[in-house]
């Protein structure tokens, strides 16, 4: 999997836009671009993935630069709530019985009042 | 909404002891994992398990670690005789493999502490 490399921690206003970055230089052709969150101590959250267009949830839009070496997940009205750590995670997609997950870091996202 | 859940949130334990760690997956996914988290330190993979078998492991997985799905419903990992540094947050994770939304689903953990 291709390696990816994020921000250790970003602070937001409440009520604003959160765009959390991710850069993944080296990702191959039939690799996606994940996003997971932690929020305190819970198990991680599926939030969204793409392969090279723009995708957009309830939860957030995922923007993916058109060489594919970054990426841009954002929360459009961020709230307190989503204070948690933010992993990008790069991976080809199958149906495999393995599918591991490989979790960085993260980028650790502190909305504030 | 469908959840993974896990039983029990907290395990203490003396070293040397075995402990088992259960989880319900999602009803219907195939695809189980377990994941574990040391206290400040990034969420490793460990196993994962479909269709009765161990499909991946990683080098934490060794001889200690077992995992079973003995009926429909429960996905257990055992640790045969724990040690201090198998002090840790446990998830299991669960994927449908088929259709909608086939990622990983993530349940709230159980905290290891081996003393």
């Amino acid at each position: 999997d291709a390696k990816t490399t994020q921000p250790p921690s970003m602070d937001c206003a409440e009520g604003r836009a959160a765009n959390l970055p991710c850069n993944h230089s080296t990702i191959s052709g039939n690799e996606y671009v994940y996003w997971y969150r932690q929020i305190h101590s819970q198990g991680p959250q599926y939030i969204i993935h793409g392969l090279k267009n723009n995708e957009t949830n309830e939860m957030a839009s995922l923007i993916i630069t058109e060489d594919r070496k970054s990426s841009t997940l954002i929360l459009p009205h961020a709230t307190l709530r989503d204070t948690a750590v933010y992993y990008c995670i790069v991976r080809v997609r199958n149906n495999n019985a393995g599918n591991m997950l490989t979790f960085g870091g993260g980028t650790r996202l502190m909305v504030k009042p | 909404e469908p959840e993974v859940t896990q039983t029990p949130s907290h395990q203490v334990t003396q070293m040397g002891q075995e402990v088992i760690l259960r989880c319900v997956p999602i009803s219907n996914h195939l695809y189980f994992y377990w994941y574990r988290q040391i206290l400040g330190q990034k969420v490793e993979f460990l196993v994962s398990f479909y269709n009765n078998e161990i499909s991946e492991k990683s080098e934490i997985f060794d001889d200690q670690f077992s995992v079973e799905r003995p009926d429909g419903s429960n996905f257990t990992l055992k640790i045969r005789s724990t040690k201090l540094e198998d002090s840790a947050m446990y998830f299991c994770a669960s994927r449908a493999g088929t259709g909608g939304i086939n990622e990983q689903f993530f349940g709230p953990g159980t905290r290891l502490t081996v003393l």
